[in-house]
């Protein structure tokens, strides 16, 4: 069965500090992988995703970049957070022959003080 | 206008009521419409999925979808306490990479 972690659960992080989240899948190979934003009250925002090994797609141009350096991993991360980076980060993957429907992990609680 | 409304709720119901939950849209290209569920701190789960229009049930459970007016819903029968959680409507128009459009999500709370 397929399975997806991230880590850390939770962050509390100053202002202009550097971040890492990440998120692996395992069970499955060559998966679409997503990383959304929840703010309260906004529901969820897609930040990026990706195809395959090396491939990024950036839907909102923002602080923020993504890598998948493994076929099952994937990597948010930010130079210098701000504060409006504080948020529910939430790592998907979809299974590459699966129905349109993404996986979730249990998240990650970002805050920025 | 956003591509997605949904309710934002709250939406407190009795133990056993018949709870209904709503989203419209704007974007005729999708074609993929799905509920999830979401406690309180967790990432969200998938309840129903359905394809074009048309009804599925599942257990207490029935996803309708009316794409002429752009509007799906979410039926919960016998609705129970651990229903309590918000449920967030997604749809997509497919492709290689499904990039869901989600409404903001409607909070349930069932009462004893």
């Amino acid at each position: 069965s397929q399975t997806i972690h991230q880590w850390p659960a939770t962050l509390v992080q100053p202002v202009g500090s550097p971040l890492s989240l990440e998120c692996t899948v395992e069970g499955t190979s060559n998966p679409n992988l997503y990383w959304y934003r929840q703010a309260a009250g906004r529901g969820l925002q897609l930040l990026f995703y990706s195809v395959g090994i090396g491939q990024i797609s950036s839907e909102v141009p923002q602080n923020l970049s993504a890598s998948r350096p493994q076929d099952r991993q994937f990597i948010l991360s930010s130079k210098k957070l701000l504060l409006s980076d504080s948020g529910f980060y939430l790592c998907a993957y979809q299974r590459p022959s699966g129905a349109n429907v993404l996986t979730f992990g249990a998240g990650s609680r970002l805050t920025v003080l | 206008q956003k591509e997605v409304e949904q309710d934002p709720g709250p939406l407190s119901v009795p133990e056993g009521a018949i709870v209904s939950l709503n989203c419209t849209y704007s974007n005729s290209a999708f074609q993929y419409f799905m509920w999830y569920r979401q406690y309180s701190r967790k990432g969200p789960e998938l309840l129903m999925y359905t394809y074009s229009s048309g009804n599925k049930e599942d257990g207490r459970f029935t996803a309708q979808v009316d794409k002429s007016s752009k509007y799906i819903s979410l039926f919960i029968r016998d609705s129970q306490p651990s229903d309590s959680a918000t449920y967030l409507c997604a749809m997509s128009g497919g492709g290689t990479a499904s990039k869901l459009t989600f409404g903001t999500g409607t909070r349930l709370q069932v009462t004893l």
